[in-house]
């Protein structure tokens, strides 16, 4: 049972480069989503994903990329990294939204990720 | 945009005793879901409670009670007979249509 995780757990990277944050789910979990948890902003989404090849940005954005070719894994990407990034990622699936029972997240461990 | 609040940004209680958290929120969809999870220092979310907003009944999982004002659009989180494993960040979250709304969290600390 091995629900949600995250890989890499901690991520040390320098400005400009392309980072890729992994999140697999074995709950075949229709929704999944991507936030960032900073200090005083609580948890921001970055993207969302309501199926396979179904993706639709959050909040904040801007400088991420995201892909979900398969039910289980929604990869996020930082193209060209920046300081301003450095944050505690957190994956999360759901299995529905307000329409289909608005049952809740499950979230993964997070990823810790420094850009220098 | 919907926004979740939560005003207080740090609260203790001294063990055994029972603590609120608050939260408000603002929606103008009439069907909803509200929740409460728990950040413990491994950093790790874990779901608290989870409440319909149909519902007129207040939920409640064990020592955890929700008071649900709809009116009000407040959600304030009872917890009875705090423990120190009780001493975590807490944070409100709305889901309305697919997407979940967070709030900035509170710092609870169980005191002995």
């Amino acid at each position: 049972d091995a629900g949600i995780t995250q890989s890499p757990r901690y991520k040390i990277t320098e400005t400009g480069r392309q980072v890729t944050l992994m999140c697999h789910q074995t709950w075949s979990h229709s929704y999944m989503f991507w936030y960032r948890q900073d200090l005083g902003h609580g948890l921001r989404l970055i993207y969302y994903s309501a199926a396979a090849d179904i993706t639709d940005k959050g909040e904040v954005p801007d400088g991420y990329v995201v892909s979900r070719s398969k039910t289980e894994n929604f990869p996020l990407t930082l193209e060209s990294a920046t300081r301003s990034q450095t944050s505690v990622y957190f994956c999360a699936s759901s299995e529905s939204s307000v329409a289909s029972g608005g049952r809740a997240q499950y979230f993964g461990p997070g990823t810790r990720l420094l850009v220098l | 945009a919907q926004t979740v609040t939560q005003s207080q940004p740090e609260m203790s209680v001294q063990e055994a005793e029972t603590v609120t958290l608050s939260c408000t929120y603002d929606t103008s969809e009439s069907n909803y879901y509200l929740f409460w999870y728990k950040q413990p220092p491994s950093r790790q979310m874990i779901l608290v409670i989870r409440q319909e907003a149909y519902k007129q009944q207040n939920a409640t999982e064990n020592r955890f009670s929700v008071n649900f004002q709809k009116a009000a659009k407040s959600f304030s989180l009872k917890i009875s007979d705090s423990q120190l494993g009780d001493t975590a960040m807490y944070f409100c979250a709305s889901l309305t249509g697919n997407q979940f709304y967070f709030g900035t969290g509170t710092s609870l600390t169980v005191i002995p």
